[in-house]
C-alpha cells in the first residue's frame, strides 16, 4: 500500500498566483481530509469528504480556497489568489468508514507563498 | 473541542521516562487519541483509549485516563533517541460529524543521548 500521496511536496509561489494542491487517498478510504499546520494556530481542519461528497468545511479560511474531489482516488485544494499568509504545511489524511477517526496522513505540502 | 491543550515543549534524556500531558475539552468524549508526527512526516496514529477505560499499555507505551479532570497523558517508557518527534493530543466529540477530530498544538518532545 503506498499510503496517502500528496503533490507537490514543495510549492513556492508569488503573491497573487494561484495554487493547486493535489491527494491521492488510500485505495478503498471513504473519508478524505485537508488540515493546514502552522507554528502560530497549529493543526487546523479545512474541509473533509465523505464519498466524495464535502461534510464540513467550515474550517476553509475564506472564498480565496476551494476544494474538490471529482472521484474516490483523487482530491485538489486550490488556493486563488495566494497570499504570503497561506505558507503553511498542508494534509492530506484518508480513513475508512468503518473507523473515520484512525485518519492515515500523507507527508504534506510546504507552501510558501512569497 | 476546539481547545485541546498541550505544554508544547518537552525534553528528556535516553533512557528516561517522558510524560507527555493534554487537557481535552468535553467530559463525554468518546475516544482520545495519541498521534506522532515524526520530522518531514505527516502524522501517525500511536494508540487511542476508550473513555471507559483509564489506562491502557501497548509495550513502552502508557496512556492514562482521568475523566474527573479531563486530562490525558502518553507516558513512553525507555526513551530512545528514535522518540523524538511532535505528540498531538486528539479527542472525538459527542455530536460532531464522523470522522470529526479536534487535535491539540503538539507536544515537541527531544530526546538526548
Amino acid at each position: 500500500d503506498a499510503g496517502v500521496i500528496q503533490s507537490p511536496r514543495h510549492e513556492v509561489t508569488e503573491m497573487g498566483q494561484e495554487v493547486t494542491l493535489r491527494c491521492k487517498p488510500i485505495s478503498g478510504h471513504d473519508y478524505l481530509f485537508w488540515y493546514r499546520q502552522t507554528m502560530m494556530r497549529g493543526l487546523e481542519l479545512l474541509i473533509y469528504f465523505n464519498n466524495n461528497v464535502p461534510i464540513d468545511d467550515s474550517g476553509m479560511p475564506e472564498d480565496r480556497f476551494s476544494a474538490k474531489m471529482p472521484n474516490a482516488s483523487f482530491s485538489t485544494l486550490k488556493i486563488q489568489p495566494s497570499e504570503p499568509r497561506d505558507s503553511a504545511v498542508y494534509f492530506c489524511a484518508s480513513s475508512f468508514r468503518s473507523a473515520p477517526d484512525t485518519q492515515y496522513f500523507g507527508p504534506g505540502t510546504r507552501l510558501t507563498v512569497l | 473541542g476546539e481547545d485541546v491543550e498541550q505544554s508544547l515543549f518537552l525534553s528528556v534524556r535516553e533512557g528516561d521516562s517522558s510524560v507527555i500531558n493534554c487537557t481535552y475539552t468535553d467530559s463525554s468524549s468518546t475516544y482520545l487519541y495519541w498521534y506522532k508526527q515524526e520530522p518531514g512526516a505527516g502524522l501517525q496514529l500511536l494508540t487511542y483509549i476508550f473513555s471507559n477505560m483509564d489506562m491502557k499499555q501497548d509495550q513502552r507505551l502508557t496512556v492514562l485516563l482521568n475523566k474527573k479532570d479531563k486530562h490525558l497523558s502518553l507516558r513512553i517508557a525507555d526513551t530512545q533517541t528514535g522518540d523524538s518527534a511532535i505528540y498531538f493530543c486528539a479527542e472525538k466529540v459527542p455530536g460532531s460529524t464522523l470522522g470529526r477530530l479536534y487535535f491539540g498544538r503538539g507536544t515537541q518532545l527531544t530526546v538526548w543521548p
